[in-house]
């Protein structure tokens, strides 16, 4: 069974261009999550889907930060326009609804903004 | 909110000494804990959860942990440390079992020395 899936896995823009990052989560997993993994951090959550419904984006800077899952598989995340501060790892992580306590992530994008 | 606080951002043992990696949790209800393992440029795995039931919990690659309710502790531990397990550790938190709310801490870099 395919992991999670996430392209790019790496990114180097200059600031103010827009960016954006793919997810394809394990096939069945109806629970997406994208986190935001600062260096020396622990993952803070953005976004997370069931479906395709966003039940939770409280965290995602919506003036520059969005997303969409429109037919409730594959997910994407997106920065315009991109600031120095948004260089990070970005992590995808899926789970489903039997067991929605065990994430299984992705590699991550990392992130590079000049 | 819940909280996690992992003390020693950098933990160094010997191989084939004890890991002992430390975390404390705060949260306004019985909470589900967890341990995940991150290996350089991958996403992050799940070594082990504490829901409910016995408070001795056993995971992966021969770590257990100790959820301690009077100490709002969840520490990991492993008896003999291997160099295959120099990683990132990160003990997380969530208040229910839907996923909702899961909050990780700032991780402890493991280093096994030969």
């Amino acid at each position: 069974e395919a992991g999670v899936v996430q392209s790019p896995r790496y990114k180097i823009i200059e600031k103010k261009q827009p960016v954006a990052f793919w997810c394809n989560p394990i096939s069945g997993h109806n629970t997406l999550y994208w986190y935001l993994q600062n260096l020396g951090q622990g993952p803070e959550l953005l976004i997370r889907y069931e479906n395709e419904e966003a039940v939770d984006d409280s965290q995602l800077p919506k003036d520059r930060f969005s997303a969409e899952r429109l037919k409730g598989v594959d997910s994407t995340l997106k920065i315009q326009p991109a600031e120095l501060g948004d260089s990070a790892v970005y992590l995808c992580a899926s789970s489903t609804a039997g067991e929605p306590l065990t994430q299984y992530f992705g590699p991550g994008t990392r992130l590079l903004v000049l | 909110a819940q909280s996690v606080t992992q003390l020693g951002s950098h933990v160094s043992v010997s191989e084939g000494a004890l890991v002992l990696l430390r975390c404390n949790y705060s949260s306004s209800v019985p909470p589900y804990l967890f341990w995940y393992v991150q290996y350089p440029n991958q996403g992050l795995q799940l070594l082990l959860k504490y829901t409910t039931g016995a408070t001795l919990v056993k995971g992966i690659n021969g770590f257990e942990a100790e959820f301690k309710k009077s100490e709002t502790s969840f520490h990991l531990t492993k008896p003999s440390a291997h160099m295959s397990d120099a990683a990132e550790y990160f003990c997380a938190v969530s208040e229910d079992n839907y996923g909702q709310n899961f909050v990780f801490g700032p991780g402890t870099r493991l280093s096994v020395l030969p």
